[in-house]
């Protein structure tokens, strides 16, 4: 059975940095681009960054471009989101999913919250 | 970037409606785009993918259609359990983009 399991929420100062996880079972995880996506209270859904499965080369959406940092240890099989130079507009539930073959969503963590406040 | 506009914002419905749901491309995508169900407090859960592909284990009342860059997904008999908020997604390319959802009421 393929889980996903994020960790690292917290509550964060603006300003602050925080490193999100999500560790996979049930699949060949070097196997499959995995992504992040997040959801801010009330609000819908925000794609923010992807990876492939080899980890060579990373994607990001224009919200967090230079600010997050995708990663994946394969012999871990952990994905990673560092997120650095918080803003209040960054509270949201963070969720990892793996990217199907053919480029969807298959399966999600159940999420992490990250809460930016003073 | 691809923009994924999606209405209705809200939509009221009952038990045995067919409802639809619609999202249109601001460039053409093909037929890349995924269909999420999301209940309060969970993750989504795939519905449709490649436009009209239902997931493994997904009632046969939901599906998929295009048409150029529009994209519809249908409930063809609501059944209480349909209440959720839906999303398309276009993976056509990075970045990726989510429509602004629809939450259903029944």
């Amino acid at each position: 059975e393929v889980q996903l399991v994020e960790s690292g929420r917290g509550l964060v100062l603006p300003g602050g940095s925080l490193r999100l996880s999500c560790t996979a079972s049930g699949f060949t995880f070097s196997s499959y681009a995995m992504s992040w996506v997040r959801q801010a209270p009330g609000k819908g859904l925000e794609w923010i960054s992807g990876i492939r499965g080899s980890g060579d080369d990373a994607f990001y959406a224009d919200s967090v471009k230079g600010r997050f940092t995708i990663s994946r240890d394969n012999s871990k099989n952990t994905l990673y989101l560092q997120v650095n130079n918080l803003r209040v507009d960054d509270t949201a539930v963070y969720f990892c999913a793996r990217i199907a073959a053919v480029g969807y969503f298959d399966h999600w963590g159940q999420g992490t919250l990250v809460t930016v406040s003073s | 970037d691809i923009q994924m506009t999606q209405s209705p914002s809200t939509l009221s419905a009952s038990v045995g409606d067919r409802v639809t749901i619609t999202c249109r491309a601001s460039q053409s995508i093909g037929p890349w785009v995924a269909w999420y169900q999301q209940k309060p407090g969970k993750a989504p859960k795939v519905l449709i993918y490649k436009a009209s592909t239902l997931e493994s284990g997904v009632p046969s009342r939901f599906s998929g259609s295009e048409s150029g860059s529009e994209f519809t997904l249908t409930i063809s008999s609501l059944q209480p359990d349909d209440s959720a908020s839906y999303y398309c997604q276009h993976y056509n390319s990075y970045p990726f983009s989510f429509g602004q959802g629809t939450k259903l009421e029944i």
